[in-house]
């Protein structure tokens, strides 16, 4: 089965201090794979998808096929990025399966 | 914030009655999903839908049922046969229904069974 997962459910940093938010996959083939962010008090939104290859708020990811990994990154830490974030793999058609969740707390 | 709303916000409920929760949209979009949220399990998938007068079992559809009418409109009931229907109910909706689309978010119905 296809399968998302986020070893960590909690992640506290210092503000300035490098991130890295674990993602990995069990799929076939080659996955669409997702990164959403939830702020406090804020909708579930995207924050960027691997295809794009791009970086948003500073916050970059790749896919690494060889470890089935899809890892978020961000050298230095802010307050405002304290989140819970999802990591998401698209499976057939336009379903999304999400991991459980990393609560990120950036302290000061 | 806008496009894709959910009513209501706080919704209580006794045991043994069914409740109906609202997802409206008007981005014109294809396809609707129904998620539940609970700590520590992510978002799992209950029901989708990626065209009117259709829509699919996810993965934990037992005790809910929907339905797809309209184009704007994709309503979630949650029957007496939800053995633990307490949680937070997320909608969402995508332009595509055949893959590589964001899915938009509404705010969320946050259930609770008395």
């Amino acid at each position: 089965a296809q399968r998302v997962t986020q070893p960590e459910k909690l992640l506290s940093v210092f503000k300035g201090a490098p991130v890295e938010l674990k993602c990995n996959y069990s799929y076939s083939g080659s996955p669409e794979l997702f990164w959403y962010v939830q702020y406090s008090r804020q909708r579930l939104q995207l924050l960027l998808r691997h295809i794009s290859r791009e970086s948003i708020k500073g916050f970059t990811a790749d896919l690494n096929k060889g470890e089935t990994s899809f890892h978020l990154k961000k050298p230095f830490a802010q307050e405002e990025d304290s989140a819970m974030y999802y990591c998401a793999g698209e499976t057939s058609g336009s379903r999304l399966t999400f991991g459980e969740g990393t609560q990120l707390t950036v302290n000061p | 914030d806008g496009g894709i709303t959910q009513s209501p916000k706080y919704l209580f409920r006794k045991e043994g009655q069914n409740v109906t929760l609202s997802c409206e949209q008007n981005l014109n979009h294809d396809a609707m999903y129904w998620y539940r949220q609970d700590p520590g399990q992510g978002l799992r998938l209950i029901y989708y839908s990626q065209i009117v007068n259709d829509f699919q079992k996810g993965d934990i559809a037992e005790g809910y049922s929907v339905s797809r009418e309209k184009k704007e409109s994709f309503p979630l009931t949650v029957t007496s046969a939800q053995k633990n229907p307490t949680a937070f109910y997320l909608c969402a909706s995508s332009i595509a229904a055949s893959g590589g689309g964001e899915q938009f978010f509404g705010p969320g119905t946050r259930l609770t069974v008395l």
